[in-house]
Parts: structure tokens; sequence; C-alpha cells
């Protein structure tokens, strides 16, 4: 299974963009690409998600390289609620159990006031 | 909103107790998972079902059963707990069409002694 690779930890000020990246550099042309965010003591929490083209949300932007070998997570404006731990995640296809989602360690993001 | 409920968020059972875990969800959604959380080791799929009755293993089945009687209703079984079973334990569903875009239930940490 392709693996994703993202640093342990980011900071962030309040009111400010973020950009979270993730790489992928043995994405295959199938594999689909999840972001999930997890609060503090709560259950992750489902963000957005992609194949090649940039995603726009409520929540957040997904930009994917042309490549597809990585891609970032932007929070447009970071507020306190968003400190959690982010994570990205590839599954293959969109259906059935290839696209079981396989959770790695995830970006701590902290924001300050 | 989709809710995803969880029968105890902490619980505390022995050694070889017969440990049950509910997971209930109000939208319809055809599947549902189990999961586990550990420091340092992120989410584990446990156990998934595509419909009632159904159930299929994910990466660490072992020590664990399913059931799903009910649609909304999807259980997880530890048949003789274990210390090495104590963790956070997830429940998530997702409808059949969009199955990694998975909302999760608020937790239960177990703790076994």
């Amino acid at each position: 299974d392709a693996k994703t690779t993202q640093p342990n930890s980011m900071e962030s000020n309040e009111e400010e963009p973020v950009h979270l990246p993730c790489n992928h550099s043995t994405i295959s042309g199938t594999d689909y690409i999840h972001w999930y965010r997890q609060l503090p003591s709560q259950g992750p929490e489902y963000v957005i998600h992609g194949l090649t083209s940039n995603v726009n949300n409520r929540m957040a932007s997904l930009a994917i390289a042309e490549d597809r070998k990585s891609s970032t997570l932007i929070l447009h404006r970071a507020t306190l609620r968003d400190a959690a731990v982010y994570y990205c995640i590839l599954s293959r296809g969109y259906g059935g159990s290839q696209g079981n989602l396989i959770f790695g360690k995830g970006t701590k993001l902290s924001v300050k006031p | 909103d989709v809710k995803v409920t969880q029968s105890s968020r902490y619980l505390v059972k022995r050694t070889g107790e017969k440990v049950f875990l509910e997971c209930v969800q109000d939208m319809d959604h055809e599947n549902m998972f189990w999961y586990r959380q550990d420091p340092g080791l992120g989410l584990r799929l446990i156990y998934f079902s595509y419909d009632v009755k159904m159930k299929e293993k994910g990466d660490i089945p072992e020590g664990y059963s399913v059931s799903r009687e009910k649609k909304e209703r999807f259980s997880l079984i530890l048949e003789s707990a274990s210390t090495n079973q104590t963790s956070m334990y997830l429940c998530a569903s997702s409808l059949g069409s969009r199955p990694q875009e998975q909302y999760f239930g608020p937790g239960t940490r177990l703790t076994v002694t």
C-alpha cells in the first residue's frame, strides 16, 4: 500500500492561512487522497478528498500536485478550533474493501492566539 | 447531521471478562467500522461491515468478533478481555456509495485490569 509522509507538528497563528503538506511519492493512478482531522478527545472528522484536481469545500481546500506525488491541505483562516491532528490518507479506489482507510501518525497543528 | 453514538465513553473490565461495545448510527449508512487507537500506532481497523449480517476482517481482528443484526447497530465483542486490549475504540459509519467519508463516534476508552 502506498504510504504518506507528514511533518509531526506545525504551528500557526490565529486568522492566518495554514498549509499542511503531505508526500505520497508511491501513489498509484487509482489512489484517492483523503484528509481527516481529530480534535482532542474526539473521533476523527472527515475534511476533504480528491483524486487529481484541486478541491474546495466549506472546511478547507486540497491542492494536489500535477504529478500527484504530494498534496497540501489549506485552511484559509486558522481558528483556535482548528487545533487538531491532521491525517493524510490514501485509499485504493473508491469502493469495497480496497477503499479502506489506513491512518498514519498525522500532523499535530497548534494554533496560537 | 450524522450521529454515531457509542454505548459508553469509559469502561473498566477485568481480564477474562466478555466485553460488548455498542455503536449506533442514525443516517441509514450501509457501512460500519470498528477501529482501535493507541499512542504511537494511530488508528487501526479491526472489523468492518457492508451490510446487515455481513462482516469483513480488518488489519487486527485477532481477539475480537462483531455482530450486525440491524443496519443501524454494529457491536464489537471481546470474547475474553486481555490487558493488551486496553485502548480507545472508535466506531464509524459511511454511505455505501461514499465509503471513505466516514463519520466517527466519540470513542470508548476501555481499560482491562
